[in-house]
């Protein structure tokens, strides 16, 4: 069984950083693409950013863009998400997903991290 | 990367049918058939439903189904049920390999 496991969210002030992890079981992790994908609670989903198997290819969506940074432990099955520089409108449920197979849509999520910013 | 435009709720009677559109653009819905949707009811993760524009994923009911025309992609629920209220988002691949996701639609059983 897929399993994803998400932790390190937290309060953060403006301005601070904050590690979010994701711990992954149940697949061959090195295998599959990684996502992050945001939610402020009752809004939408907003995708956040992608890694490929080795981690050497990466996208951001841009209100992220050179404040966060994706990358990954193949070994501790494990992605993480390195996010600085942070506002308010970073406040939000973080969830990793796993990307499909060679395919283009994430077919597993966890259950989602809170992240806080505020002062 | 502007979200995709969908309608904010969508409403019909069990039974009935009933269709989420979700409007993109040449840069990303109009360019691949890399469109999926994803099922989220209240305080549950999300869940995809149909992926690359019409697939669905073993085990969803055949009552979801999905198309593209152009720029914007449909997602039709037949045989409208009770558990279908739930909110959907769309999703497409988009030209700077990024995704983007719809502003999701709020389907409501009547």
């Amino acid at each position: 069984e897929v399993q994803l496991v998400e932790s390190g969210g937290g309060l953060v002030q403006p301005g601070g950083s904050l590690r979010l992890s994701c711990a992954a079981s149940g697949f061959s992790f090195s295998s599959y693409w990684m996502h992050w994908v945001r939610q402020v609670p009752g809004k939408g989903l907003v995708w956040v950013s992608r890694l490929y198997t080795d981690g050497s290819r990466t996208s951001y969506a841009d209100s992220v863009e050179g404040r966060f940074t994706i990358s990954r432990d193949n070994a501790a099955n494990t992605v993480y998400l390195q996010m600085n520089s942070l506002r308010a409108d970073d406040t939000a449920v973080y969830y990793c997903g796993r990307g499909a197979r060679d395919d283009f849509y994430i077919d597993s999520w966890g259950q989602g991290t809170l992240v806080t910013v505020s002062s | 990367q502007s979200a995709l435009t969908q309608a904010a709720s969508v409403s019909g009677s069990p039974g009935q049918s009933i269709t989420v559109s979700c409007t993109g653009t040449s840069s990303d819905v109009g360019r691949y058939d890399y469109v999926s949707w994803y099922q989220q009811h209240p305080g549950k993760v999300p869940k995809v439903i149909i992926y690359d524009v019409y697939k669905r994923p073993s085990g969803i009911s055949n009552r979801f189904s999905g198309s593209k025309s152009g720029n914007t992609a449909s997602l039709t629920i037949s045989g409208l049920q009770a558990e279908d209220e739930a909110d959907y988002y769309c999703s497409s691949f988009t030209i700077g390999s990024t995704y983007v996701f719809g502003t999701g639609t709020t389907v409501t059983v009547l």
